[in-house]
């Protein structure tokens, strides 16, 4: 069974660069088939989908943050990456990273999750 | 963006009720992208439903999902305990995917 876990500070200082990584195991990034993706929660608010990558490189980023957004991936490691600049006290959340299935060339629903990290933003 | 808009805000009801969510679309979602998941205290969501209607692998069939273009239903047809949660919808239909504000579903 997939697993993905979250790795990363937890405390981020306003205006830095948050930088988060997910470790997938039990099956290959490699593999393709599946976007990898991150979404984040808003203290005791709902759900926001960040963005995702394929294996090959391919990103695509939630246009309210793409300015700001970088993810990655690293398929020897088996891990992917997000990087969120210039952050401010409204990117306080969990994060999660996540798998989309890739079906008939559509994706979009997350089948796996990761437990979450909390990144709280302050001085 | 495809705003999503979830009722009622809470739903309270007895094990063994039949609980009804509603998610409305701002715009109708392309090919009944929409999914429903399921999130507890401490937890991350759980895929329930995925094209408006399939369940994701694992799911008990007590949990049915229906709807198109802009009106969507997640059913559960008698609550069990575990059912008490908190429920979110989801489009994938147009970018950017997009999540309802969820739905609490408590005891009574």
């Amino acid at each position: 069974q997939v697993q993905l876990q979250e790795s990363g500070p937890g405390l981020v200082k306003p205006s830095q660069t948050l930088s988060l990584t997910c470790t997938v195991s039990g099956g290959s990034i490699s593999s393709g088939g599946y976007y990898w993706s991150w979404v984040r929660q808003h203290p005791e608010k709902g759900l926001e989908w960040i963005g995702h990558i394929y294996y090959s490189g391919s990103t695509y980023y939630n246009p309210s943050l793409k300015s700001r957004i970088t993810i990655s991936v690293d398929t020897s490691k088996n891990q992917f990456s997000l990087k969120l600049s210039s952050v401010t006290a409204a990117d306080t959340a969990v994060y999660y990273c996540a798998r989309e299935p890739l079906k008939f060339g559509i994706s979009g629903y997350v089948d796996y999750w990761g437990q979450g990290t909390l990144v709280t933003v302050s001085s | 963006e495809n705003v999503l808009t979830q009722s009622p805000g809470t739903l309270s009801l007895s094990p063994g009720e039949r609980a009804t969510l509603s998610c409305r679309a701002s715009q109708s979602v392309s090919s009944s992208y929409l999914a429903w998941y399921q999130q507890k205290p401490g937890q991350a969501p759980r895929l329930l439903i995925y094209g408006a209607s399939s369940r994701a692998t694992g799911i008990p069939d007590r949990f049915s999902g229906s709807g198109s273009g802009t009106d969507f239903t997640l059913t559960i047809s008698r609550l069990e305990p575990e059912d008490f949660a908190v429920y979110y919808c989801q489009q994938y239909g147009s970018s950017p995917r997009t999540f309802g504000q969820g739905a609490k579903v408590e005891i009574k």
